[in-house]
């Protein structure tokens, strides 16, 4: 099993440019989530999905979108980007949503917009 | 609003020594959980405790969650340098598909 994975590692936008960050796993697993990690800040959660076609907001939604089409994947989407979006981004899955259940969470995407 | 709040804010001990580390809420939470993170990695869970008064070990590792369920504790028994890293506790909060984690505790372990 690979995990969590997430795509691309680093990446560089400027003011206003688009773009999708990438989150798959391979468990099975229902619930899927975006975090966002800023120094001193911890993670705040964006967005998250308790299984396919189905979605919800966090903490911090306003600016991205999300979309679950299938169970293994959970694509999170910049409309337009804003230098306040630099961070690092974390994609998360557990089996079920819930206390108890185990989050494994992927390696992170390090975004700077200019 | 930071619903957890962790203290120290960063630690930095010599081999050996035991520390404790804390997470604070006016929350209650159904129960919270403990992270370490190491740079350029994504959070690793440690523990996860959802009965008030729980006390859970991991080896030199004791966690306890407080009667009232508003917080919970870390505490690390003569501590190693491959524990250093950030310790990030976490809750559910009122909406178990939404968790809440505080902003760390940077603990570095000197040989």
């Amino acid at each position: 099993n690979a995990g969590v994975t997430q795509t691309p590692k680093f990446q560089v936008l400027k003011t206003g440019q688009s773009m999708t960050l990438q989150c798959a796993q391979d468990m099975n697993h229902e619930y899927m989530s975006w975090y966002r990690q800023d120094p001193g800040m911890g993670l705040r959660l964006i967005h998250y999905s308790v299984g396919a076609g189905i979605t919800d907001q966090g903490e911090v939604p306003n600016g991205y979108n999300v979309s679950r089409s299938t169970t293994e994947d959970f694509p999170l989407r910049l409309l337009s980007a804003a230098p306040s979006q630099t961070s690092v981004y974390f994609c998360a899955s557990s089996l079920l949503a819930g206390p108890t259940d185990t989050q494994y969470f992927g390696p992170g995407t390090r975004l700077t917009v200019l | 609003t930071q619903l957890l709040e962790q203290s120290p804010q960063f630690l930095s001990i010599q081999e050996g020594e035991n520390l404790t580390v804390y997470c604070n809420s006016s929350s209650v939470f159904s129960s919270l959980q403990w992270y370490r993170q190491e740079p350029g990695e994504g959070p690793v869970l440690l523990v996860t405790v959802v009965t008030g008064g729980e006390v859970k070990k991991l080896k030199r590792l004791t966690f306890q969650f407080g009667d009232a369920r508003k917080d919970s504790s870390l505490h690390i028994t003569a501590a190693q340098p491959g524990d250093t890293g950030l310790y990030l506790c976490a809750g559910d909060g009122d909406n178990f598909n939404k968790f809440y984690f505080g902003s760390g505790t940077k603990l570095n372990v000197k040989p």
